[in-house]
């Protein structure tokens, strides 16, 4: 488990774009998958969707509720991930917690603190 | 991908034993040996508890375990304490690189 720390939340307005960026030390940043779960108030935790490693090729997957919506990149040289997030819905509000997946991608080994998202007009 | 079916809420004394299911289907918890379970506390982040359907990252107590049987997976706190209280998900890798959580259980120690 390593420190993960994200940043960029706030209140946005429906149809708005916000943008979350997330970064990790103590890891080789670059060996490592990272995604995004988020959690409604109240609410359970849900799977966003993730970037691969680079020696997974670096692709990327995204639940059905967001795909075509939120895009997530990765600078490796400076050790962030970013969560783009367009045409934002009430629905979208939330905490953002960044997550760092093991070298095996199946399991989450790192969260951030989360941030929040607040959708409203 | 739907949700895995957890109970809402169990609940024990101390040094009991509780067990929570995690219900999915053949295209994730019955697929795939990628089962992790996560406790969260009141107003902090999630925090693996375990990984591979039955393992214990170091760190975590030994009165957590876990099994899988098909497409259902099991959480046991044995010797319930005062701390564990908390809200515990399920996660299973499902079908074209996608994992899914449970609806959570809220565990109370009474």
């Amino acid at each position: 488990e390593v420190p993960v720390v994200e940043s960029g939340g706030g209140l946005v307005q429906p149809g708005r774009s916000l943008r979350l960026s997330c970064t990790a030390s103590g890891l080789v940043f670059s060996d490592h998958s990272v995604g995004w779960v988020r959690q409604a108030p109240g609410k359970g935790l849900e799977w966003v969707g993730f970037i691969r490693s680079r020696p997974y090729g670096g692709t990327t997957a995204y639940a059905a509720s967001v795909k075509g919506r939120f895009t997530i990149s990765r600078d490796d040289s400076k050790s962030f991930a970013h969560l783009q997030m367009n045409s934002l819905k009430t629905e979208d509000t939330g905490t953002y917690f960044c997550i760092i997946y093991d070298y095996g991608e199946d399991y989450f080994d790192s969260w951030g603190q989360g941030s929040l998202v607040a959708v409203s007009s | 991908q739907s949700a895995l079916t957890q109970p809402r809420s169990v609940s024990g004394s101390p040094g009991q034993s509780v067990t929570i299911s995690c219900t999915g289907s053949g295209s994730d918890v019955g697929a795939y040996n990628w089962v992790s379970w996560y406790q969260q506390h009141p107003g902090e982040a999630p925090k693996l508890l375990i990984y591979d359907v039955t393992k214990r990252p170091s760190g975590v107590p030994a009165r957590f375990s876990a099994s899988k049987s098909g497409n259902t997976a099991s959480l046991t706190i044995s010797g319930l304490q005062a701390e564990d209280e908390a809200d515990y998900y399920c996660c299973s890798y499902a079908d074209n690189y996608s994992w899914v959580f449970g609806g959570g259980t809220k565990v109370a120690v009474l």
